[in-house]
């Protein structure tokens, strides 16, 4: 079955650490996204990459960064430098960089700091 | 891109009809209208999208407006299992732009 697959489910971090969140798509898409939620908000888009080997910020994308060296992945670094990365983050996926036929997302992440 | 209105939140009863509606006074000539489904800890799930008059699906249906400055998105018969959080978008999507805006969504409550 193609879909999104995003790991770990739950990840801990330490002040001051860098963590990687993984991003993997069998779907053939072109464009991936990450997002940040936080409880009983809505979405934020941290980056988003149309092509490989190219990706653009989104409105939060200060302490974090991200690479797209193959078409399948889409990893999320959260640096140290993000003052708060408590919350839960989605990966999606689109056919063609354009959303004509809807995101696909991942189950998400859940980033606690402790 | 168009902004949207939606209730912050609507509580329903298992068995009944449930019709969310979402403003978007600005929406332009290119833009579609597409409404997520999102359970808690889970990502959002595309429901149905249109530009127009009236699309149906086997989950939900979406009536457009000739003006088109306002959706509703209709759940039939909900369960409990219906309740969630709703997200109203409205984007080009013929044009360039890569990403979609969500907000906060309507969330749903149904009760036994």
């Amino acid at each position: 079955d193609g879909g999104i697959t995003q790991s770990p489910k739950y990840l801990f971090r330490k002040e001051g650490q860098n963590v990687t969140l993984s991003c993997e798509q069998n779907l053939n898409h072109d464009a991936m996204y990450w997002y940040r939620q936080d409880p009983g908000q809505g979405l934020r888009l941290i980056y988003y990459s149309q092509i490989v080997n190219d990706f653009q910020k989104g409105d939060i994308a200060e302490g974090y960064s991200v690479s797209r060296e193959k078409k399948e992945s889409f990893p999320l670094t959260v640096t140290s430098a993000q003052k708060n990365p408590t919350a839960f983050y989605l990966c999606a996926s689109s056919i063609g960089g354009r959303p004509n036929y809807g995101y696909t997302f991942g189950s998400g992440t859940r980033l606690t700091v402790v | 891109l168009a902004k949207t209105t939606q209730p912050i939140s609507m509580d329903s009863y298992e068995g009944q009809e449930v019709n969310i509606t979402c403003s978007h006074n600005n929406i332009a000539t290119n833009d579609y209208i597409t409404w997520y489904q999102q359970f808690p800890s889970q990502g959002p799930r595309f429901i149905i999208q249109g530009y127009k008059t009236k699309v149906t699906n086997e989950v939900a249906s979406l009536f457009i407006p000739a003006d088109r400055k306002s959706s509703t998105l209709s759940l039939p018969r909900v369960s409990l299992s219906d309740t969630a959080v709703y997200y109203c978008l409205v984007a080009d999507y013929g044009g360039s732009q890569g990403n979609l805006i969500f907000g906060k969504g309507t969330k749903l409550s149904v009760k036994p």
